[in-house]
Parts: structure tokens; C-alpha cells; sequence
């Protein structure tokens, strides 16, 4: 299985809301990752989980928070979010050992902050 | 100073062309090299990835690195309208001396291809 998966494909939240994406994955990767992508740019690090820690925070604001229960799901909440952050929210997972450790992106959220 | 840029596009190709994508990055320390396809609405799919000076070929694709030149390519032959996407080049940096790093992704680059 070389898959990531995502839910919702689609979210439209108001600023005073409070929802969840959700990011799974089974094979067997110990570092996943959150991103953030605006039209017509690239994607933007967010956060690095590796064996279920947190170890890169790219100083995102609070109103998100990550969460890895389990070396398989990732969740990032979100809390009073600003129109600003619609975005397509995109999830990833690698292996943490070797060189190379490729990243193999999920589909993604596509947010809507009303 | 961007950490990767990419050659500015968009980049429109007859089919059965070749289409050439470069790609220059900044850390000399850059260790891994990437290339992602995305297709409009959808998430980045990896096609090519590099970590020895020289050429990787895979099918259709080729990819070409010159770490002193701090330089990385992608071509891709006998280009078909499927090809039409935006291809971004992604450089793998270790983080805090961890070995899964972290990818600067280039700005993209948009090719289309024409009957």
C-alpha cells in the first residue's frame, strides 16, 4: 500500500469554528508531515512529525494544532481560523532512515475559511 | 535570495517535443532532489528523484544533477498533452541532523503541451 489518506476532501468552516483534518497512512512511515498550499504556489511546510513527536513547528500560528496519536494517523485541528488560511492542506508521510526518504503526498483538504 | 528557483514559465511544448525543466538552489549542503508533478486541483505526485551527479533515466524522464554547479534538470521526451501539469523541484535539506530533512519546494513551473 502506498498510500496517504485524507478527510475531508473538502471543508467550508466559519471563523468561529472548530474542525479537524484527518491524514492516514500504512506503510510503515515514521515522519509525516503537514503542508499548506496557496493557488499558484508552492507547497509550505508546516509541521514534521517524526515517531510521533513533534520536531519542526515552521512557527505556525496556534489556531492550528497538530496531533499524532499513532505512528499511522496525523490530525491537525483548527480553532478561529481567518479567511486568509483557505487553503489546499496536504499531508505526507517518508521514511526516516536512508538517505533519500521521499515524500509521498495524500490529496489534500481543500479549506474554505468563511 | 530564493533557496530554489525554478525557470519561469509558463513553458508550452509542440507534442512529441522535448521539454526541458531546470531548477538552481542555493545550500551547497542540499543532499536529495526531487521532482513533483501537479496537475490543476490535485496534490504533488513524485515522478524523479536525483542524489548522484549525472543523469537518472526513467522512462520518458531524465533528470540530470551538477552539484557544483548547484543544477538540477528535468526533461522529459516525446512530450504528450498528459504531461500538461506544473512540475516543481523540491531540495532535501537534514534538519537538525535528522535524516528525513526537509523539502524547499521551487516556485513551479507550468508546461503545457500542444497538440
Amino acid at each position: 500500500d502506498t498510500e496517504v489518506t485524507q478527510t475531508p476532501k473538502h471543508l467550508v468552516m466559519g471563523m468561529t469554528n472548530k474542525k479537524s483534518l484527518k491524514c492516514e497512512q500504512h506503510m510503515g512511515h515514521r515522519a509525516m508531515y503537514w503542508y499548506k498550499q496557496k493557488a499558484k504556489k508552492p507547497p509550505e511546510l508546516m509541521f514534521v512529525y517524526s515517531y510521533e513527536k513533534l520536531s519542526i513547528n515552521e512557527s505556525v500560528p496556534s489556531r492550528f494544532s497538530p496531533e499524532c496519536p499513532n505512528s499511522s494517523l496525523l490530525n491537525l485541528h483548527l480553532h478561529a481560523l481567518q479567511p486568509e488560511d483557505s487553503a489546499l492542506y496536504l499531508c505526507a508521510s517518508s521514511q526516516t532512515s536512508g538517505s533519500l526518504n521521499e515524500q509521498f503526498f495524500g490529496p489534500g483538504t481543500r479549506l474554505t475559511v468563511l | 535570495q530564493k533557496e530554489v528557483e525554478q525557470n519561469s514559465g509558463p513553458l508550452s511544448v509542440p507534442e512529441g517535443a522535448i521539454a526541458s525543466l531546470n531548477c538552481t538552489y542555493s545550500d551547497r549542503g542540499s543532499q536529495s532532489f526531487f521532482w513533483y508533478r501537479q496537475y490543476s486541483g490535485k496534490s504533488p505526485e513524485l515522478i524523479m528523484f536525483i542524489y548522484s551527479n549525472g543523469d537518472k533515466e526513467d522512462g520518458r524522464f531524465t533528470a540530470q544533477l551538477n552539484k557544483a554547479s548547484q543544477y538540477v534538470s528535468l526533461l522529459i521526451r516525446d512530450s504528450q498533452p498528459s504531461d500538461s501539469a506544473t512540475y516543481l523541484c523540491a531540495v532535501k535539506n537534514n534538519a537538525g541532523g535528522t535524516s528525513y530533512g526537509k523539502l524547499t519546494f521551487g516556485q513551479g513551473t507550468i508546461l503545457t503541451v500542444h497538440p
